[in-house]
């Protein structure tokens, strides 16, 4: 099975405030996971990844968490600024070699008011 | 930054066309895909290619799709007689390496008639 699930469609965080995007796999052997940014028109900008050997990974405002026995991994993004308000898509890294794939989740609407 | 650029940004077909969607990917990357995200639904993986081969393909990629890089830039996805249930956006992506993260490009509208 292998399923990478964002179960909240959407999200709404003033400006400023933390935002926390969650995401849910159902694979243990998944071990990369990358967060995707979309615009409206645009194609997913990369934003961040982490492997099964951390636990964290911080990118300026934004830091992702993976808990591997829950199979759960976060993203949050500190202070929200109203340019983040975009859909957000979790992704886990499938395969081997070069020959990766990505399978991704149903994203999660986010936005950032002032 | 390079980007991943995909021509065209919308094509319309008639249903039984052929239709050829056009990337360049990243001009130091090895590693090229295909993705589709049909309205309301998740971007899924059709293809990916390396050394001029198919290294993976998915269910959607039946016998009607196929994948060239025609010279040493471009990167093509052809659909021979498409589908209604074609109609989607279509992301190329490329990388250099595993180790590396997927850049996407904008897309290519598909909507078919």
């Amino acid at each position: 099975d292998q399923q990478v699930k964002q179960n909240s469609p959407s999200l709404s965080v003033q400006e400023g405030r933390i935002s926390i995007l969650n995401c849910d796999y159902t694979n243990s052997m998944f071990d990369y996971f990358l967060w995707y940014k979309k615009y409206p028109a645009e194609g997913p900008t990369f934003l961040i990844s982490i492997s099964s050997i951390k636990d964290k990974n911080e990118d300026g405002r934004f830091t992702v968490f993976l808990n591997k026995s829950a199979k759960h991994l976060s993203l949050h993004i500190v202070p929200s600024q109203p340019g983040d308000s975009a859909v957000y898509f979790c992704a886990a890294k499938v395969g081997s070699g070069g020959y990766n794939k990505l399978i991704f989740g149903a994203g999660t609407r986010l936005a950032v008011h002032p | 930054e390079p980007e991943v650029t995909q021509t065209p940004s919308h094509q319309v077909t008639q249903m039984g066309q052929e239709v050829i969607l056009r990337c360049v990917p990243i001009s130091n990357h090895l590693y090229f895909y295909w993705y589709r995200q049909i309205l309301g639904q998740k971007v899924e993986f059709l293809v990916s290619f390396y050394n001029n081969e198919i290294s993976e393909k998915s269910e959607i990629f039946d016998d009607q799709f196929s994948v060239e890089r025609p010279d040493g830039s471009n990167f093509t996805l052809k659909i021979r007689s498409t589908k209604l249930e074609d109609s989607a956006m279509y992301f190329c992506a490329s990388t250099t390496d595993s180790n590396q993260p997927q850049h996407f490009g904008d897309g290519t509208r598909l909507s078919i008639l």
